[in-house]
């Protein structure tokens, strides 16, 4: 089984500050980890992936995150917000030979000017 | 490439109604997944077909069903709709080479039950 718990349902950072969101799994196999971004009225589109090797990930739009397998953990960070970043940001997991992905519940970033 | 396409994208239906929505994958994808996204829930994954065959399937009642074609296109179905049924469902496609390819997702279409 697998799951994933994204801490915050909402998270405020003003514009130019760090951003980290956070995403813990559940797995019982090595997992492969996602982060999606959906900005309003939009489908989702993928931020980053991790598969296997660097557990550093840099994906589109300067974000990036690091797998921790002691913590497990895929956080993702930005070190500057723009006003742009603001959406809804969703973690997934897929592991053990299963096709389907499980999302976390989102959580939605606000950036103030 | 033409993305994901999700038609309508709006609807308005009433309790009790049957409603069909469609998706397009991109060309070459043959796995199709289908999610409802609620506020409350997040995204919850509905069914997925690969080649006209359902091949995984969630936690939904019998009243939400779907379909493939041989040109890969999806419909899904929802039968005697009730408040609760209104959300945003997504449709996204993927080439299917393994747990670790990512999905393409269309824009969705937003369902009112009234």
């Amino acid at each position: 089984a697998q799951s994933v718990t994204q801490l915050g349902s909402h998270v405020s950072v003003s514009e130019g500050a760090l951003v980290l969101l956070r995403c813990n799994y559940s797995s019982s196999v090595p997992p492969y980890l996602f982060w999606y971004v959906q900005y309003p009225n939009q489908g989702l589109q993928l931020l980053l992936k991790y598969t296997t090797g660097a557990t550093l990930v840099k994906g589109i739009n300067g974000f990036e995150a690091e797998f921790k397998k002691s913590e497990t953990s895929f956080h993702l960070t930005k070190p500057s917000a723009h006003m742009s970043d603001a959406a809804e940001y969703f973690c997934a997991v897929s592991s053990g030979g299963s096709y389907i992905p499980t999302f976390g519940r989102g959580t939605s970033l606000i950036v103030h000017p | 490439k033409a993305g994901v396409t999700q038609t309508p994208r709006y609807l308005i239906k009433t309790r009790g109604q049957q409603v069909t929505l469609s998706c397009s994958p991109i060309s070459g994808h043959r796995s199709v997944s289908w999610y409802q996204q609620t506020p409350g829930q997040g995204l919850q994954f509905l069914f997925e077909y690969f080649s006209e065959t359902q091949r995984n399937k969630g936690n939904f009642p019998g009243r939400f069903s779907g379909r493939q074609f041989s040109n890969s296109r999806s419909e899904m179905n929802v039968s005697t709709l009730e408040l609760g049924d209104s959300a945003l469902y997504l449709c996204a496609s993927s080439t299917d080479r393994g747990t670790n390819e990512k999905l393409f997702f269309g824009s969705g279409t937003q369902l009112s039950v009234l």
